[in-house]
């Protein structure tokens, strides 16, 4: 167990609809990224926050916006879904935001989202 | 964008072979990080390594950060069945804060 909560675990929905995958992060942690896995794209960045502020963003789509909240969880919002967004969303988080000895990045298990 | 090659995509050995796997850019990294993940689960991190050339073991399992910054492997010693699993390495890269960049993965079975 990794500490990083996320939920739901899976998720069905049709195409054009909106959903929300939350994440809490492992105690202390300030960091807080998203990352998609599918079968042709392998594991891609999609965004970090930083104690509330946006600290690097990657490969995320305009339909996809995130935030972190004052207590530090995080929601991934994704909408005007279409079938190629079916995917497993990961959420890791990590003590600080820069890099180094320490600041291993920690991943939940996922959110399976399939877009039908 | 970066890329990691990782390779081989796959292996299937026999029960007790050491494993070989690496990971190679034309992008110089910061840090190289070594995850396995198992079905249904999170990439779980193995092995970190932060300095050229550092070789770091975590049991059975051996990394290496390669002299050019370019390139990791990772060795896995007299394998079990449960080692099965996908294994990816991940770097990061200073300007690009902490994301970390992951290779495509090799998927390792194990014939007992």
């Amino acid at each position: 167990d990794s500490g990083v909560t996320q939920t739901p675990k899976h998720l069905i929905t049709a195409t054009g609809q909106r959903v929300t995958l939350r994440c809490s992060p492992r105690s202390g942690d300030l960091s807080v990224y998203w990352y998609q896995q599918s079968l042709d794209q392998g594991l891609q960045f999609l965004i970090q926050y930083y104690n509330g502020e946006e600290r690097a963003k990657g490969n995320i789509l305009e339909r996809f916006s995130a935030q972190q909240f004052p207590d530090l969880h995080s929601e991934l919002n994704l909408s005007s879904l279409e079938l190629g967004d079916s995917a497993l969303y990961f959420c890791a988080s990590s003590v600080a935001h820069g890099q180094g000895t320490g600041n291993t990045i920690y991943f939940g298990e996922g959110s399976w989202l399939t877009v039908v | 964008g970066q890329q990691l090659n990782q390779s081989p995509q796959s292996m299937f050995i026999q029960e007790g072979e050491d494993v070989s796997m690496n990971c190679t850019s034309s992008s110089i990294f910061n840090t190289w990080l070594w995850y396995k993940q198992e079905p249904g689960e999170g990439p779980v991190l193995l092995i970190a390594l932060y300095k050229a050339g550092e070789l770091t073991s975590n049991g059975r399992l051996t990394a290496q950060f390669g002299i050019t910054r370019k390139d990791s492997f990772l060795n896995i010693s007299a394998s079990i069945p449960s080692d099965v699993g996908i294994y990816f390495c991940a770097g990061q890269l200073r300007e690009y804060g902490n994301k970390l960049v992951f290779g495509a993965g090799t998927i390792l079975r194990v014939k007992s």
